[in-house]
């Protein structure tokens, strides 16, 4: 069965630390992985990775994936209180071709 | 531009009703997606339209959930009759394959309590 594990499931930080969000995965027919961050209800998009050791960059928030491994992180530098939030992480696979979440990492940056 | 449009934001309802979501996807997306995310896990699939057609409803409850994407643009999704482990945040998405690659845009989501 497809399944895709987040960790930690939860996190408190202060403002101006580092944080790793961890994504592990086993989907069949992986075709792509994908970075979420979800505050009160809709998720938004961060990032797609589909090729190994390519790290993608936004700010303060990078991601990079290792396909032998099955595994991402999404890096946050120098945290802000609005970076707290739910990351959710998916990889696109299967018969289908659809998402498959993990459960999030929930963040709360700390004044 | 607009995204992706739901309503209610909220519902609250007895076990035994029935309910309905509605969805309008951002203009020229031609891929829905309705989504169920109960506390403290991730976004669930229950069924995925291509236009008006829907390719991939296996997740969908077909005993009491029902969804219809009429002219393939909005889309509604019912549960009927409801019951309390159907309390959850339904989540629409849209989304559109521009060279090779989709990203999904998601809406604000409803959130149901069933009582």
């Amino acid at each position: 069965e497809d399944k895709v594990v987040q960790s930690p499931l939860s996190l408190v930080v202060h403002e101006g630390d580092t944080v790793t969000l961890n994504c592990s995965y086993e989907v069949t027919n992986f075709r792509s992985l994908l970075w979420y961050k979800q505050e009160k209800k809709a998720p938004t998009f961060l990032f797609m990775l589909t090729s190994s050791g390519i790290e993608k960059k936004s700010g303060r928030l990078s991601s990079i994936l290792d396909k032998k491994e099955l595994f991402s992180i999404l890096n946050i530098t120098a945290t802000q209180t609005g970076d707290s939030a739910i990351y959710l992480c998916a990889g696109r696979g299967g018969s289908q071709g659809n998402l498959i979440f993990g459960k999030g990492t929930k963040l709360s940056v700390k004044p | 531009e607009a995204g992706v449009v739901q309503s209610p934001r909220y519902k609250i309802i007895e076990k035994k009703q029935p309910v309905a979501f509605w969805c309008n996807p951002i203009s020229g997306h031609n891929t829905l997606y309705w989504y169920r995310q109960n506390l403290g896990q991730g976004p669930e699939l229950l069924i995925r339209y291509e236009n008006e057609e829907a390719v991939d409803d296996s997740q969908l409850p077909k005993d009491r959930f029902s969804a219809e994407r009429l002219k393939g643009v909005d889309s509604t999704l019912k549960i009927q009759p409801a019951e309390l482990g159907d309390s959850a945040v339904y989540l629409c998405a849209s989304s559109l394959v521009i060279g090779g690659t989709e990203t999904q845009y998601f809406g604000p989501g409803t959130r149901l309590l069933v009582l």
